[in-house]
């Protein structure tokens, strides 16, 4: 089956700190991966995605890199600020399980808290 | 427009109680799906609904009851709901047929059963 890991944290840095969250998959065909963010007593939001194999998604500063040899999809940012503290979730969709209507894998998520 | 719209925010119920909660997108999106999600851990899939017609029913007890009325819509009728069910129930909607279509979800309706 599917499944993501992802650090589970909490995350404590200070501002304009590098920031990595790490991400690893299994899956049993092609997925597409995400990052999502979730804010205190808020839904989730997309932060950004990619949906094959070298893709690099982007979004408000963050990047991460699809990559297949190593089933990863690390988040990173540069210089972090106190508005990034948030909780992060790394999540796929399995290209072979009915054509992407089948919901999200998600990981435990990371609870990130930056510090002015 | 990307939102998926979801009411009420926050609902609180008694065991015998039935309520609703309610959820829209004008996206044009045919699967909507209801997640279920406990503080600090990530969302658990409940129901899918791909063009207008239940596809995945994760084991949900029958005490939850969706229904798409049609395919803007997605409700979710409660009913003698125990205090285990208490969480933020999210709404979600997404264009089906690929998988990196992206997944949007509405701010939530957090439900406290008393």
């Amino acid at each position: 089956g599917n499944s993501v890991t992802q650090m589970e944290g909490p995350v404590t840095l200070s501002e304009e700190a590098f920031l990595t969250i790490n991400c690893t998959y299994t899956a049993t065909g092609y997925p597409s991966l995400f990052w999502y963010v979730q804010y205190p007593g808020e839904g989730l939001q997309l932060l950004l995605k990619a949906t094959k194999a070298d893709d690099k998604g982007s979004n408000k500063g963050f990047e991460a890199t699809y990559r297949k040899e190593t089933t990863s999809f690390h988040l990173e940012k540069g210089s972090v600020q106190v508005s990034d503290s948030a909780v992060y979730f790394c999540a796929l969709s399995d290209a072979y399980s009915g054509g992407g209507a089948d919901g999200l894998t998600f990981g435990k998520g990371t609870h990130l808290i930056i510090q002015p | 427009d990307t939102e998926v719209t979801q009411t009420p925010k926050h609902l609180v119920m008694g065991m015998t109680n039935k309520k609703s909660l309610k959820c829209e997108q004008h996206m044009g999106h045919r699967a909507m799906y209801w997640y279920k999600q406990k503080a600090k851990k990530p969302p658990e899939l409940m129901f899918v609904y791909s063009y207008e017609k239940l596809s995945i029913n994760e084991s949900v007890p029958s005490r939850f009851s969706p229904e798409c009325p049609n395919s803007s819509l997605l409700n979710l009728h409660l009913h003698a709901l125990q205090p285990e069910d208490s969480a933020l129930y999210l709404c979600a909607s997404s264009a089906p047929g690929y998988s990196g279509n992206t997944i949007y979800f509405g701010e939530g309706s957090w439900l406290t059963v008393v």
